[in-house]
């Protein structure tokens, strides 16, 4: 399973890093991504990570705007902002992709992000 | 814009069938995924790009593929399956995946 840390409540310009815990399975084996949703909208997918080896691949749009990492040691990936926005408003979300199945098939339980001053 | 198509909302009579579609040039050469999120719920996968239903998910779920556009069929919609459903697949470069836009369905 996917765990996701809990919601959060911030300031723009302030930093955050959200984490996705997993167990059950080899986190090394599995692409982990990020996926946003924002308030009434559809899913985006933020971009991805390989825990194996750190590959990482961000969508055009969010490229520059976050940090996306894993830490095989203690199973554990990451989603980091520098800097947030009142548009970082959302929920997001951590899914595991297996290339055997074709799909993102394990999902977190998604973390609220709240950014008002 | 998303590379990948989907009408922003569809109806089905409860009982009926009803397709969902979704299009993007990607189908010429990858399969698409299918998941269904219900409001205040994470989203769950549906059918996957492999042809596989994951356990738990009735068998009046189904997809496929036909040129540029992918299908999720429902045969025999019942209420519970009023939800967003969203379509997933490689981006043009291949190299990752992308969302479509999602696809409300309301069961009348």
């Amino acid at each position: 399973q996917l765990v996701q840390s809990g919601a959060e409540v911030k300031k723009p310009g302030e930093s955050l890093k959200i984490s996705c815990l997993v167990s059950g399975y080899i986190f090394t084996n599995y692409w982990v991504g990020w996926v946003r949703q924002m308030p009434g909208k559809g899913l985006e997918l933020m971009g991805i990570v390989h825990p194996r080896d750190s590959d990482t691949r961000y969508r055009p749009s969010f490229e520059g705007q976050v940090t996306i990492s894993a830490d095989k040691s203690i199973r554990t990936a990451y989603l980091l902002w520098n800097s947030l926005k009142a548009s970082d408003n959302g929920i997001y979300y951590c899914a595991r992709y297996d290339l055997n199945v074709g799909a993102f098939d394990l999902w977190g339980q998604g973390t609220v992000v709240t950014v008002s001053s | 814009s998303s590379e990948l198509t989907q009408d922003p909302a569809v109806s089905v009579a409860l009982g009926q069938t009803v397709k969902i579609t979704c299009r993007g040039d990607t189908f010429r050469n990858y399969h698409a995924s299918w998941y269904q999120q219900r409001p205040g719920q994470a989203p769950v996968l549906v059918f996957s790009g492999k042809d596989i239903r994951p356990s738990g998910i009735p068998d009046r779920f189904s997809g496929s593929s036909s040129g540029n556009t992918a299908s999720l069929t429902i045969t025999g919609a019942q209420a519970e399956d009023e939800a967003d459903y969203y379509c997933n697949s490689r981006d043009s470069s291949g190299t990752q995946w992308v969302f479509g836009g999602g696809t409300k369905l309301t069961v009348l």
